[in-house]
């Protein structure tokens, strides 16, 4: 089956050190890969997503680029700041055809405590 | 764009009542619509499926007659708990996506606390 594993916090930084995630995956064929964040008390928005080996996401200055040989999708941002305190999940969704919901498989979540 | 609301975003209810809980995707039509349940500080936990116009498909392990799925439209789905019970409580989160798109916009959560 599927599954999504990433490194377990928490993950405690001063503002503007340098962030990584780490997220590997197993899945059969090449699903899609995103990550969400959730701030506290709130539902999960998208961060970024890749479809396709080789594919970067990025967004908000957060980076994340599909591996399959290695098959990880770490996510990194080069300066945190305090308000990017949250938990972030790393996901993914199977590419199947017809009649396929698109299920994610989640990690456990990351929580990221920045401080000033 | 991509917004999806949920409606309450908490509830305290007593033990033995039924309490509805409301996802609507506000500017686009969701095909699909998913109910997540999460724990503090754990992962979400996806309880079922809805395709509009048909029954929900549910997770291993949750209990059709306790949670209770409508997708009556494109932009509405609700999940009624009934008889909740202290148990229940925890945050649901919903989820919609478009046809055709793998890529899912979720609500902002409503906490369910059972007395």
């Amino acid at each position: 089956g599927n599954s999504v594993t990433q490194m377990e916090g928490p993950v405690t930084l001063s503002e503007e050190a340098f962030l990584t995630i780490n997220c590997t995956y197993t899945a059969t064929g090449y699903p899609s890969l995103f990550w969400y964040v959730q701030y506290p008390g709130e539902g999960l928005q998208l961060l970024l997503k890749a479809t396709k080996a080789d594919d970067k996401g990025s967004n908000k200055g957060f980076e994340a680029t599909y591996r399959k040989e290695t098959t990880s999708f770490h996510l990194e941002k080069g300066s945190v700041q305090v308000s990017d305190s949250a938990v972030y999940f790393c996901a993914l969704s199977p590419k199947l055809s017809g009649g396929s919901n698109y299920k994610l498989t989640f990690g456990k979540g990351t929580l990221l405590t920045v401080n000033p | 764009g991509a917004v999806v609301s949920q409606h309450p975003s908490w509830v305290i209810c007593k033990s033995g009542t039924s309490v509805k809980i409301e996802c609507r995707s506000l500017d686009f039509q969701a095909t699909t619509m998913f109910w997540y349940r999460q724990f503090p500080k754990q992962s979400l936990m996806l309880m079922a499926t809805s395709n509009e116009g048909s029954k929900a498909t549910y997770e291993q392990g949750v209990e059709k007659d306790k949670f209770l799925i409508n997708h009556a439209s494109l932009t509405l789905s609700t999940l009624t708990v009934t008889s909740a019970h202290p148990e229940d409580s925890s945050f649901y989160i919903c989820s919609a996506r478009v046809a055709g798109s793998e890529t899912q916009y979720f609500g902002p959560g409503t906490r369910l606390l059972v007395l």
